[in-house]
């Protein structure tokens, strides 16, 4: 079993519409859990970041966690076409606390 | 943000010779670097760890005397394909730590092609 799972997408909304990015993971020892957006060809940069569970909020982005379902998700509302990119969800500070394991990033798509 | 550079950004050898990679962080000191390699459509697999001045820790099924990587410094790591082979093509992407889980910052990725 994979310790991140992502699902690749393709995703592709409407200008304005509500994006939901999901992933799902099996170690309860995760303490961070980031998300990342990459443009093709280019390293991925970091997004936000939560610590243990809860929400989180920047602007148009807000990141959810639930540790108990092992779930974590990114909202972006009113969605530009600049956002299009792929999104990576890493989780880490587990028992090697520097390490993190990646989602294999889901590839979105605004449309004008 | 910090910036990481990666150089050179992509690559193109012959089979049977090696390609070094360059990562530095600019204006910050990394005790720790990572380096992933990423397949098309595929997540960032973790290579090896290193932190300077102390042989990197490797991850499992990546060849050590293959993936040569030297952390000389706080500031640069260097990963070496050795005897480069066509199925090493790949994306290549480092990332420096400033000790703060939170603060891993990546380079720009290398696109090695070997022919």
């Amino acid at each position: 079993q994979k310790e991140v799972e992502q699902d690749p997408g393709p995703l592709s909304v409407p200008e304005g519409a509500i994006v939901s990015l999901n992933c799902t993971y099996s170690n309860s020892a995760f303490q961070y859990f980031m998300w990342y957006r990459q443009y093709s060809r280019k390293g991925p940069e970091l997004l936000m970041y939560t610590y243990s569970s809860g929400n989180k909020e920047d602007g148009r982005f807000t990141a959810q966690v639930d540790k108990s379902s092992k779930y974590i998700s990114l909202f972006i509302r009113d969605s530009q076409p600049s956002d299009s990119a792929t999104y990576l969800c890493a989780l880490g500070g587990g028992y090697n606390f520097n390490k993190f394991y990646f989602g294999s990033g889901t590839k979105l798509n605004v449309k004008p | 943000g910090a910036v990481v550079s990666q150089h050179p950004s992509w690559v193109i050898c012959k089979s049977g010779t090696s390609v070094k990679i360059e990562c530095r962080s600019l204006d910050f000191q990394a005790t720790t670097m990572f380096w992933y390699r990423q397949f098309p459509k595929q997540s960032l697999m973790l290579m090896a760890t290193s932190n300077e001045g102390s042989k990197a820790t490797y991850e499992q099924g990546v060849e050590k005397d293959k993936f040569l990587i030297n952390h000389a410094s706080l500031t640069l790591s260097t990963l070496t394909v050795t005897s480069a082979h066509p199925e090493d093509s790949s994306f290549y992407i480092c990332s420096a730590n400033t000790g703060r889980v939170t603060e891993a910052f990546f380079g720009q990725g290398t696109r090695l092609t070997v022919v």
